[in-house]
């Protein structure tokens, strides 16, 4: 049973930093590129970045570039998402999420529960 | 970026009646190799996305057959054959085509 355990969401301080992980289990970790979609309170879904299986590639919306950094440990079967300058209308559930795809993400099959992250002084 | 418009965005069916979302984009989602990265996600209220249908028609494993998906270039719809109460939730669709990824702004499906 494929498993995803997000962690590391808490309230920070706007400009802060914060680094979420994922804990993967039930499937073969690196051959799956990984994604990070979050989900602003109330609103819809928004794309924040994927990785290719074996880490080499890495894809984000200009709302994020620059200031997130997404990374893969596949000897430890996590996913992270270094965030920094982080701004209020960052605050969302994270989302970590399984791709049906490795080196190509087009479509995540699996997701996890979501971490809170709150961006307010 | 690339825009997907779903209508209606809030959808009340009276049960075991059909449903039917539409989601249109705004540029061609048929990729290089030949396919169409269209997917259906099923949101219930207070849990995480479920994804119900990918390219465009093909349905997840474990996904109920009265779920389907069609379409194709800019034009996609999901139906719902018998709308049960366990269907209630927002469906989002979402285009793996083109960087970034962008979802439809959602639909809540409701009962009557």
């Amino acid at each position: 049973e494929v498993q995803l355990l997000e962690s590391g969401g808490v309230l920070v301080q706007p400009g802060g930093s914060l680094r979420l992980s994922c804990a993967a289990s039930g499937f073969t970790f690196s051959s799956y590129a990984m994604s990070w979609v979050r989900q602003a309170p109330g609103k819809g879904l928004e794309w924040v970045s994927s990785i290719s299986g074996g880490g080499g590639s890495t894809y984000y919306p200009d709302s994020v570039k620059g200031r997130f950094t997404i990374s893969r440990d596949n000897s430890k079967t996590t996913l992270f998402l270094q965030m920094n300058s982080l701004r209020a209308e960052d605050t969302a559930v994270y989302y970590c999420a399984k791709d049906q795809d490795y080196t190509n993400p087009s479509s995540p099959d699996y997701w996890g529960q979501g971490t809170l992250v709150t961006v307010s002084s | 970026d690339v825009v997907m418009t779903q209508s209606p965005l809030s959808l009340p069916v009276t049960l075991g009646q059909p449903a039917s979302i539409s989601c249109r984009s705004s540029q061609s989602l048929v990729y290089s190799d030949g396919n169409t990265y269209l997917n259906w996600f099923q949101q219930r209220p207070g849990q995480s996305p479920r994804r119900l249908i990918y390219m465009v028609s093909n349905r997840d494993s474990g996904v109920p057959d009265r779920f389907s998906g069609s379409g194709s270039g800019t034009d996609f719809t999901l139906k719902i054959s018998r709308v049960e109460a366990e269907d209630v939730g927002v469906y989002y669709c979402m285009q793996g085509t083109h960087w970034p990824w962008t979802f439809g702004q959602g639909t809540k499906v409701e009962i009557k």
